[in-house]
């Protein structure tokens, strides 16, 4: 079975601009899960999607969204890039019922400069 | 709120000998817990998982034990290996927040030959 795959692997882009990640998950999981690790705060959960519906959301602003396809793949997208948005993207997926494991992409590294 | 924690920074072992690495959680909603294996610019690597009704979860040369009552869990690698040294992180899930782990800050292992 293929594992999660993120595209692109990385990114560069300057302050003020959008950016978009993608997504493909392990084969017949809905759930796809975001997270940003940055050296001060650790992993941390944006937001998870299940059937194309947001059902989980971390405490993030606004310019951060995402959403998901028919197909389970699933975009994130950020606007008006802050230099502190520069961080690993991380995407999981799951079944998504409880207490199931979540297996990882190898991440996105986006550099805003 | 520091929900997660893993209070050791680093865990440094000779190889051969047993690796102890430490996690609490405050949130008593938390009923699912995973341990994960980090290498720079890559994906978190699944390693164990234990369900709140386990005390104790046993796969290979790692097994995971779970307090309830001290709100503590515990990853223990035996024998350790130099392959092993990476960073490790504990997290958590539980209630309604499907598709949402909390992460701890990670403990950097050095397993030395």
């Amino acid at each position: 079975k293929a594992g999660v795959t993120q595209t692109p692997r990385y990114l560069i882009k300057t302050r003020g601009q959008q950016v978009t990640l993608s997504c493909s998950p392990i084969s017949g999981h809905r759930s796809v899960s975001w997270y940003q690790q940055t050296p001060g705060q650790g992993l941390q959960f944006l937001f998870e999607y299940f059937s194309e519906t947001q059902r989980n959301k971390g405490n993030f602003p606004g310019r951060f969204s995402g959403r998901q396809f028919s197909n389970s793949r699933s975009e994130m997208n950020v606007s008006t890039l802050e230099l502190g948005d520069s961080a690993l993207y991380l995407c999981a997926s799951s079944p998504g019922t409880v207490g199931t494991i979540q297996y990882f992409g190898a991440g996105t590294r986006l550099s805003v400069l | 709120d520091q929900q997660v924690k893993q209070n050791s920074p680093s865990l440094s072992v000779q190889e051969g000998r047993i690796s102890i690495l430490n996690c609490d959680y405050t949130n008593s909603m938390f009923d699912y817990f995973l341990w994960y294996k980090k290498y720079p610019a890559e994906g978190p690597t699944f390693l164990i998982s234990i369900s709140s009704i386990k005390d104790k979860n046993e796969d290979g040369r790692f097994t995971v034990f779970l307090n309830k009552s001290a709100k503590h869990l515990s990853l223990h690698i035996v024998p350790s290996q130099p392959g092993d040294s990476a960073v490790y992180f504990c997290a958590a899930s539980g209630g309604t927040s499907y598709g949402k782990l909390t992460f701890g800050q990670g403990t950097i292992l050095t397993v030395h030959p």
